[in-house]
């Protein structure tokens, strides 16, 4: 079936510095979204990409819907405490009914 | 607006128990959505339903039963636990689709012995 693969798999940095996450696949996809998740929530929307090539930013967050369709990157800059939890990409095919995929999560942890 | 809401918290089953996970929200969603969480597995969808009396399988079915009988409320049935059903269950809604902002509920943690 179709999967997305996410790296990395956890991440420890320093407040401040820059992070970069991405997610891939085999198949195309239509969508890809990002989701961050706190401790003992349920996620949150960062940012949705619905065009292949598009760059997309929100606040210190930036994504990109990979020109294949098949990849997605996240960049967080000028890491702050509260950016910990756990980041998902997900990716969706065709129409709007179906399947929302998702990748495994990056855990990121932000030393002050 | 109370958005997703999701009853009980945290439950403990003994190994052939049924019971059902609650899930409303009240944004008059069309798209609600069950996933299950496992550590280094992401979110795996279960079932979802594009609206009323609409259902259908997502990647992890088995084991597992949806109904919506009201555009609010979206339950999850397990008819008989099985210690793999041990997860934490969201609940999610989106207005009519699964490309568009999802909005997740707190989540339920399910044990089972």
């Amino acid at each position: 079936g179709q999967q997305l693969n996410q790296s990395p798999q956890s991440m420890f940095i320093q407040e401040g510095e820059d992070v970069s996450m991405n997610c891939t696949s085999s198949s195309i996809f239509n969508t890809w979204l990002w989701y961050k998740q706190d401790p003992g929530e349920g996620p949150v929307l960062l940012i949705a990409l619905y065009k292949a090539g598009e760059l997309t930013s929100n606040g210190r967050l930036t994504a990109q819907f990979g020109i294949t369709r098949k990849d997605s990157f996240l960049n967080i800059s000028a890491s702050i405490p509260s950016d910990v939890g756990i980041y998902f990409c997900a990716a969706h095919g065709s129409g709007n009914t179906g399947k929302l995929i998702f990748g495994q999560g990056t855990t990121l942890q932000v030393k002050p | 607006n109370a958005g997703v809401t999701q009853t009980p918290k945290f439950q403990v089953l003994k190994t052939g128990q049924s019971m059902t996970l609650q899930c409303a929200q009240d944004m008059n969603h069309e798209y609600m959505s069950w996933y299950r969480q496992d550590p280094g597995m992401g979110l795996r969808l279960i079932h979802y339903s594009v609206g009323a009396g609409i259902t259908d399988q997502g990647e992890v079915p088995n084991g597992y039963n949806v109904s919506r009988s009201t555009t609010e409320d979206f339950p999850l049935r397990l008819l008989s636990a099985a210690p793999s059903q041990t997860s934490v269950y969201f609940c999610a809604s989106s207005k009519s689709g699964a490309r568009e902002t999802q909005y997740f509920g707190p989540g339920t943690r399910l044990l089972v012995l």
